[in-house]
């Protein structure tokens, strides 16, 4: 009964590489976000989408790149991991209904990201 | 100043203790809050929104005092299930949508 779902739950990357950390959801929410999440620190906001308009927060770098080719699926790509990016990367799901009030985020498992 | 702040603690409080965490926001536009909880390792989970009113759902008490611009959460006859983080989020700054995350105060309950 997963409604959030991300994969792979652990990756393990070399420095440089390129990773893409996949999302799907089940809730057919409209807003999908994606966060960085270090020890000890609060969920960074990377970016989101909201249906299909791209939403980048103003601090997140040029190496963190996203897709969304359906309601149902999010994708995170870094192009060229660096040692600082090793983090739990968590996809969460909302829906704004009509009006523009809110509603709770749900989130995936998250995937850990080690950087060798 | 951050837009919220809690205590990281870690709040080390015997099994059936009463514990209160405190969260202050910034921003006096902020509509929506809540109190998520996160074990080691794992996702962020809704625990409980926070009302105007207050709420409660069984041991665990929700308050939002926006004149001061915070809200807590009570837990009462702590469990040892409870040790795990307790994150504030704020919503709806300027009618913004997007939530913003506290970092997070550690509840460890100890037999």
């Amino acid at each position: 009964d997963a409604m959030v779902i991300q994969n792979p739950r652990y990756q393990v990357t070399q420095f440089g590489k390129p990773v893409t950390l996949s999302c799907s959801q089940t809730l057919n929410h409209n807003v999908m976000y994606w966060y960085q999440q270090k020890s000890s620190q609060a969920p960074k906001l990377l970016f989101h989408y909201y249906d299909k308009d791209f939403n980048n927060e103003a601090d997140t770098p040029d190496n963190f790149q996203s897709r969304r080719p359906n309601t149902s699926f999010c994708f995170l790509d870094i192009r060229s991991p660096g040692l600082g990016d090793a983090a739990m990367y968590l996809c969460a799901t909302s829906r704004i209904p009509t009006g523009g009030s809110t509603d709770t985020q749900y989130f995936g498992p998250g995937t850990r990201l080690t950087v060798l | 100043r951050k837009e919220v702040e809690q205590d990281p603690g870690p709040f080390n409080v015997p099994e059936g203790a009463t514990v209160a965490f405190n969260c202050t926001y910034s921003n006096s536009a902020s509509q929506s809050f809540f109190w998520y909880r996160q074990d080691c390792r794992k996702e962020p989970k809704l625990l409980m929104s926070v009302y105007s009113s207050g709420n409660e759902d069984g041991r665990f008490t929700a308050q939002l005092n926006r004149a001061s611009q915070y809200i807590s959460l009570l837990i009462r006859d702590s469990k040892l299930s409870d040790s795990a983080t307790y994150l504030c989020v704020v919503k709806g700054k300027g009618g913004s949508y997007i939530p913003t995350f506290g970092r997070g105060t550690s509840l460890i309950v100890h037999p």
